[in-house]
């Protein structure tokens, strides 16, 4: 139990074009949900916070403008790259919390997105 | 806000030996922290956990320790094998792990030689 999935694994895009990347609790629901960076051989770096309904908290230093997060149910995270430039290419990662999951762990995570932008 | 330091970047141990990885955090009023492990490709893959009323905690090859007076959890993983080869990361969080997003070290290579 506790999976979370994102489409697509991964997209390749050319420059000044949007890309969507989906993140989906797949048997579970997520009142708040995560959206990381992670650029080669570097740790993850926190984007935003995504919460059900209400609009996203971005990290310093994030755009909001650009990278624009719509969490419309309790299942399902959008994060939206506009007018993607190749330094934005990189691997993105969502995390859900559980309204009421077990014991334990608090964050499950997908498998990452993998952006490269020509 | 919180910084997390780990240590080493890479650790190259041999097969049957016992690796130690060390993660020192800010944030005094952190309160969960965690070990992941990711290989390449992949989402990170969650290990063990720690809250900060406890001291130690085990999965059969897998420990986690964790000393708040220093602001210092290490993950321990004993009798090391190829398939634990992969980057690993400790995080932690001030809110339980549940409100706030992670704050994670910067990663270690654990290289496991035959």
């Amino acid at each position: 139990g506790a999976v979370v999935s994102q489409h697509p694994s991964w997209v390749i895009c050319k420059s000044g074009t949007s890309v969507k990347i989906e993140c989906r609790s797949l048997d579970f629901q997520a009142t708040t949900m995560f959206w990381y960076r992670q650029f080669p051989k570097q740790s993850l770096m926190l984007m935003a916070t995504s919460n059900e309904g209400s609009k996203a908290t971005y990290e310093q230093g994030v755009e909001k403008d650009k990278f624009l997060i719509n969490h419309a149910s309790l299942t399902l995270s959008t994060l939206t790259v506009t007018s993607a430039h190749p330094e934005d290419s990189s691997f993105y990662i969502c995390s859900a919390n559980p309204i009421a999951g077990p014991p334990g762990q608090t964050q499950y995570f997908g498998p990452g997105t993998r952006l490269l932008v020509l | 806000g919180e910084n997390v330091e780990q240590h080493p970047s890479t650790l190259s141990v041999q097969e049957g030996d016992n690796s130690i990885i060390n993660c020192a955090y800010s944030n005094s009023a952190s309160d969960y922290f965690i070990w992941y492990k990711q290989e390449s490709g992949k989402g990170p893959q969650f290990i063990i956990d720690i809250r900060s009323n406890v001291g130690e905690k085990k999965d059969q090859r897998i420990a986690v320790t964790l000393n708040k007076t220093a602001k210092h959890f290490s993950l321990h993983i004993t009798e090391t094998q190829p398939e634990d080869s992969a980057v690993y990361f400790c995080a932690a969080s001030s809110s339980g792990g549940g409100a706030d997003g992670l704050t994670f070290g910067k990663g270690t290579h654990l290289i496991i030689q035959p």
